[in-house]
């Protein structure tokens, strides 16, 4: 079965600088899609960021961007210019194709900005 | 556009009493999923369903029964709810296709004693 590990229970950065988030996980596919999702003390699971694992180029959405090494299978999550509402847990998360199945969850990494 | 509505948002249960909790998507998606979260465990899958008329066991399914009642809605049923059921629990849909990402609700706050 395929897994996510997320090593960093917690982290923190300072307002402006930038922190990133490690995310390995284990598969034996060879197309397979990674996702980070945000979620902020309201509860709700908020989509940041997505790879598709046959794509080299590495996934980027405004300050969020991605470190995809497939080799290594590492997706990391690079959040530039932090800002106080990036405060959330984070979750990486692995599909092992593009059919309606379920994702794979990390257990998650808390950030926490300090102004 | 409301997505995925999940209800109720919170509920105290007893032990051994049973519930439902319902989802429905306003979306046309295939696919929808019931996840609950825990504290450093992450989201886990309980069930889900790939299209309308099918359901599959997630890595926790044990004390739990779903039902994919049509293409919008999925429900999920605690049949004697025990103090381990004590969670938050996610629906979620997808569509078809490439890449689609999950759309979750707002989640239900579950409290078992």
């Amino acid at each position: 079965a395929q897994t996510v590990t997320q090593s960093q229970p917690e982290m923190s950065v300072q307002e402006a600088e930038t922190v990133t988030l490690s995310c390995t996980y284990d598969t034996s596919e060879s197309d397979y899609y990674l996702f980070w999702y945000k979620q902020p003390p309201s509860r709700q699971m908020i989509l940041v960021i997505r790879q598709e694992a046959y794509k080299q180029q590495n996934a980027t959405e405004n300050r969020f961007s991605v470190n995809f090494q497939k080799a290594a299978k590492s997706f990391s999550l690079k959040i530039s210019d932090s800002q106080l509402g990036d405060a959330a847990m984070y979750f990486c998360a692995y599909r092992r194709d593009s059919g309606n199945t379920p994702l794979v969850f990390g257990k998650g990494t808390r950030l926490s900005v300090i102004a | 556009n409301a997505g995925v509505t999940q209800t109720p948002k919170f509920q105290v249960l007893k032990t051994g009493q049973s519930m439902t909790l319902q989802c429905a998507q306003d979306m046309n998606h295939n696919s929808m999923y019931w996840y609950r979260q825990d504290p450093g465990m992450g989201l886990r899958l309980i069930y889900y369903s790939a299209s309308e008329g099918t359901t599959d066991k997630g890595e926790v399914p044990n004390g739990y029964n779903v039902s994919r009642l049509n293409k919008r809605e999925f429900s999920l049923r605690l049949e004697s709810a025990a103090p381990s059921q004590t969670s938050v629990y996610f629906c979620a849909s997808s569509a078809r296709g490439e890449n689609s990402p999950l759309h979750f609700g707002n989640g239900t706050r579950l409290t078992v004693t």
